[in-house]
């Protein structure tokens, strides 16, 4: 069982629906991020979030929008997303770590499956 | 040039062969490096740490080469399980900022 809880598993949504991803950690991580990822490609980011701020954007478009409310939670909100914009939508989080020499490891969540009609 | 370079393969190897996999990286500031494995339609999950003096977990050896910025992985005796995609990370240091590989696709055959 994953560390990082993502739901919905799979989501489909007409261009026009807004919707929104959430995902959860209780392991005290205090940074999250979401990666999309497309078909037979590595993980792309989109957003970091370190200490419930937003330190990294990577010039996603505003049809995307993150929300991180507390430590624990992230999430990410959808509207008039285009056909395109359907991908595996990863929900990850890190803190450094102490078994691993000081490095900071990411741990996925399972996945939201997004498709856009 | 990419953060993070890998062979994309695919790899088909017969069960019990030996296959490395190696990735290169072109900032010398990296930091951490680590091996992810990531089965189809799943989400990536974290195969190892790389360390600089190199380190085992079972038949899994992963190798750190500073000078050349490159690192390895090492799967002996392949099972049929271990077909997945490895993908190479890299982390520049106590940032968040991690760069992916394109990953490497493996197919071990019966």
């Amino acid at each position: 069982d994953t560390e990082v809880t993502q739901t919905p598993k799979h989501l489909v949504m007409g261009m026009t629906n807004k919707k929104s991803l959430k995902c959860e950690q209780h392991m005290g991580h205090r940074a999250m991020y979401w990666y999309k990822q497309k078909a037979k490609k590595p993980p792309e980011l989109m957003f970091v979030y370190s200490y419930e701020k937003l330190s990294i954007n990577e010039s996603v478009p505003s049809r995307f929008s993150p929300e991180c409310p507390n430590s624990s939670l992230l999430n990410l909100h959808l509207h008039a997303l285009q056909p395109e914009d359907s991908a595996l939508y990863l929900c990850a989080s890190s803190i450094r770590d102490r078994g691993s020499r000081g490095a900071n490891v990411l741990t996925f969540g399972a996945g939201s499956r997004l498709t856009v009609l | 040039r990419k953060e993070v370079e890998q062979d994309p393969g695919p790899f088909n190897v017969p069960e019990g062969a030996t296959v490395a996999f190696n990735c290169t990286y072109s900032n010398s500031a990296s930091q951490s490096f680590f091996w992810y494995r990531q089965d189809c339609r799943k989400e990536p999950k974290l195969l190892m740490s790389v360390y600089s003096s190199g380190n085992e977990d079972g038949r899994f050896t992963a190798q750190l080469n500073r000078a050349s910025q490159y690192i390895s992985l090492l799967i002996r005796d392949s099972k049929l399980s271990d077909s997945a995609t490895y993908l190479c990370v890299v982390n520049r240091g106590s940032g968040n900022q991690f760069y992916f590989g394109t990953g490497t696709s493996l197919t071990v055959i019966p």
